[in-house]
């Protein structure tokens, strides 16, 4: 069966600081990847995805990801984080084989961003 | 990006009575549509997965004649939370599959409150 796990549920940063958002899963074959934004009430937006290709995925808002097979790991990353960036962070899973878009989610990382 | 749209985004209902959510793809077609429910501060939670034309899939422990899923088109699907009880309270957030198969679009979620 596959999981995922976030390892932190809350990261503060400073405001310019690096962010690291870590995710791991576990599947019998690699899977497609996500990482998703929730802010207050709202809905998830997608922040970038792996499938196929390179391993390190560019998404929006100037966040990036790289898939590792051996560590089964895709941890999100920012250079430098803004105010507007703190939300909810959500990695999630879905099988490949499958493709069928049932995804497996982690628990959550709020991300704080402090002034 | 692809839009997925649902309706209403706050309702409040009575005790015992029906609510109906409904989860528009308004720019493409989804032959899958997928309902999950989330609690405060907690993950998302899949509830069912919905095909057009075609009953609904539903997880284990999600009781179906409770929640209600109708896919009668390739843009709608929804979810009828039937004599509703407080514990039904949640934000419900649907998503679609979009036709290439391996993104996953979210609503902006439903909030559900049964007084």
């Amino acid at each position: 069966a596959q999981s995922v796990t976030q390892l932190g549920s809350h990261v503060s940063v400073s405001e310019g600081a690096l962010v690291l958002l870590r995710c791991n899963y576990s599947s019998s074959v690699p899977p497609y990847l996500f990482w998703y934004v929730q802010y207050p009430n709202q809905g998830l937006q997608l922040l970038l995805k792996y499938t196929t290709g390179a391993t390190l995925v560019k998404g929006i808002n100037g966040f990036e990801a790289e898939f590792k097979k051996s560590e089964t790991s895709f941890h999100l990353t920012k250079p430098s984080a803004h105010m507007s960036d703190a939300a909810e962070y959500f990695c999630a899973v879905t099988l490949r084989s499958s493709n069928t878009g049932k995804l497996i989610f982690g628990q959550g990382t709020t991300l704080q961003v402090k002034p | 990006g692809a839009v997925v749209s649902q309706h209403p985004s706050r309702v409040i209902c009575k005790s015992g009575t029906s609510v109906k959510i409904e989860c528009r793809s308004l720019d493409f077609q989804a032959t899958t549509m997928f309902w999950y429910r989330q609690f405060p501060k907690q993950s998302l939670m899949l509830m069912a997965t919905s095909n057009e034309g075609s009953k609904a899939t539903y997880e284990q422990g999600v009781e179906k004649d409770k929640f209600l899923i109708n896919h009668a088109s390739l843009t709608l699907s929804t979810l009828t939370v039937t004599s509703a009880h407080p514990e039904d309270s949640s934000f419900y957030i649907c998503s679609a599959r979009t036709g290439s198969g391996n993104t996953i679009y979210f609503g902006e979620g439903s909030w559900l409150t049964v007084v």
